[in-house]
């Protein structure tokens, strides 16, 4: 079992802030670094996958970044609205294994 | 596209019972997972599957658990005999290959 910390563990933000989380993950032996959104009575949904150290994506106001090399990456989301709130969780995929290492999550509560 | 498939979505059952959970993967997708998700846990995997064989069940308490996945399409997932630490939410999900996972919404199980 790899070790995949999240933080922070729960947030609390109003309506139009800006947020971001932190994902660590181990920087040896890494394959791919997957964000998935899991609101509350919904299945979990794929934000990102992302592989190459440096890479950043965006979904709307949603992006991420990757630095593989100091194992972590951040999630922002600009202009936060009421529907982002969700659990957002990262796992960390080896390259000397098939399954994907999930970190606890962090918890996003957006207010009005 | 339908999506995945799970059922029941809840379960309540008493300590020692037995209980199955279904999941149907997105047509095509040949990999499989099952997932435990203890409260304030990120997912574990539990088992999966490639088309139809074993990849990975290290994490499978294989003394209560098992699962199988018939003609390497629907699956499900047995608990006998269940025990309180097994509540849980239960996640089955598909891909192609190692890329993005589709979740079901997933079984969420209660052992009093």
């Amino acid at each position: 079992i790899l070790n995949v910390e999240q933080s922070p563990q729960s947030l609390h933000v109003q309506e139009g802030d800006s947020t971001n989380f932190t994902c660590s993950f181990p920087s040896s032996n890494f394959y791919a670094l997957h964000w998935y959104r899991w609101e509350t009575a919904k299945s979990p949904e794929a934000l990102f996958v992302m592989t190459l150290n440096g890479d950043e994506k965006k979904k709307g106001r949603i992006s991420a970044t990757l630095n593989t090399k100091e194992g972590y990456s951040y999630l922002y989301i600009k202009g936060s609205q009421p529907e982002d709130s969700a659990t957002y969780l990262c796992a960390f995929l080896s390259n000397s294994g098939y399954a994907l290492n999930f970190g606890k999550g962090t918890s996003l509560l957006v207010t009005p | 596209e339908a999506g995945v498939a799970q059922s029941p979505r809840y379960k309540i059952i008493e300590k020692r019972q037995s209980v199955a959970f279904w999941c149907n993967p997105i047509s095509g997708h040949a990999t499989l997972y099952w997932y435990q998700q203890i409260l304030g846990q990120g997912p574990k995997l539990l088992i999966q599957f490639q088309n139809n064989g074993v990849v990975d069940d290290s994490q499978l308490p294989k003394d209560r658990f098992s699962a199988e996945r018939l003609k390497g399409v629907d699956s499900t997932l047995k608990i006998q005999p269940a025990k309180l630490e097994d509540s849980a939410v239960y996640l089955c999900a598909s891909s192609l290959g190692t890329n993005i996972q589709y979740f079901g919404a997933g079984t969420r199980l209660s052992v009093l």
